[in-house]
């Protein structure tokens, strides 16, 4: 069984759309995350979300839209992608002590926008 | 905010070689310290963590040690395989906006060679 899955692995897009991406975990974890992981590796935190509410808010564009329909699902949805949307989406989650457990993360989403 | 700062990549070693990478961190409070591994195509998967001063950490030969004198985490493995090919990722706990976070180094891309 896949702890935290993603869909989909990968994803082409032109500039512009708007598109979602899926995340559930099976790990009855209370907090997930969305985090950005750029063409160099470097992986930043987007959101996070605790039992549905939204805990965790970084600097990201407005066109990116987190939606926790329960605390076992986390989605990402994007309008008016651009070129630099384009990159690496890891979903995670964690219990809700994320210092002593750690994260299980996704196995990712590339996103290339053309 | 705090920050971590590992090695600069690329790391090319020798089958059975010792590996070292290492990785130091600032931080106001007294943070958890993980290794996460990215094999390619894959999510992270944690491999070690240590959370107070002192602690060593330990998982599949490697080990690193919480140097809070030194605000360092440094990864080591007495004698490294083909198969620990793959990116090395630094990570600290964090906490911002009332709720815990993980921050990762840039990630160290090691290659070991037959």
């Amino acid at each position: 069984d896949t702890a935290v899955s993603q869909t989909p692995k990968y994803l082409v897009t032109q500039m512009g759309n708007d598109k979602s991406i899926k995340c559930e975990q099976n790990l009855g974890h209370d907090t997930m995350y969305w985090y950005k992981q750029d063409s160099k590796k470097f992986l930043k935190i987007m959101f996070s979300y605790n039992n549905k509410e939204l805990i965790i808010n970084e600097t990201v564009p407005n066109r990116f839209s987190p939606k926790s329909p329960d605390k076992a699902h986390l989605n990402l949805h994007i309008n008016s992608l651009e070129l630099g949307d384009s990159a690496v989406y890891f979903c995670a989650s964690s219990q809700e002590e994320a210092g002593n457990y750690g994260y299980t993360f996704g196995s990712g989403t590339r996103l290339t926008v053309v | 905010g705090d920050s971590v700062t590992q090695m600069e990549g690329p790391v090319t070693l020798s089958e059975e070689a010792f590996l070292t990478i290492n990785c130091t961190y600032t931080a106001t409070g007294y943070p958890s310290l993980f290794w996460y591994v990215q094999y390619p195509g894959e999510g992270l998967q944690l491999l070690l963590k240590a959370t107070k001063a002192d602690d060593k950490g330990s998982n599949k030969g490697f080990e690193a040690t919480y140097r809070k004198e030194t605000t360092s985490f440094h990864l080591e493995k007495g004698s490294v395989q083909v198969s620990d090919s793959a990116v090395y990722f630094c990570a600290l706990s964090d906490w911002g906006q009332g709720a815990q976070k993980l921050v990762f180094g840039q990630g160290t891309r090691l290659t070991i060679n037959p």
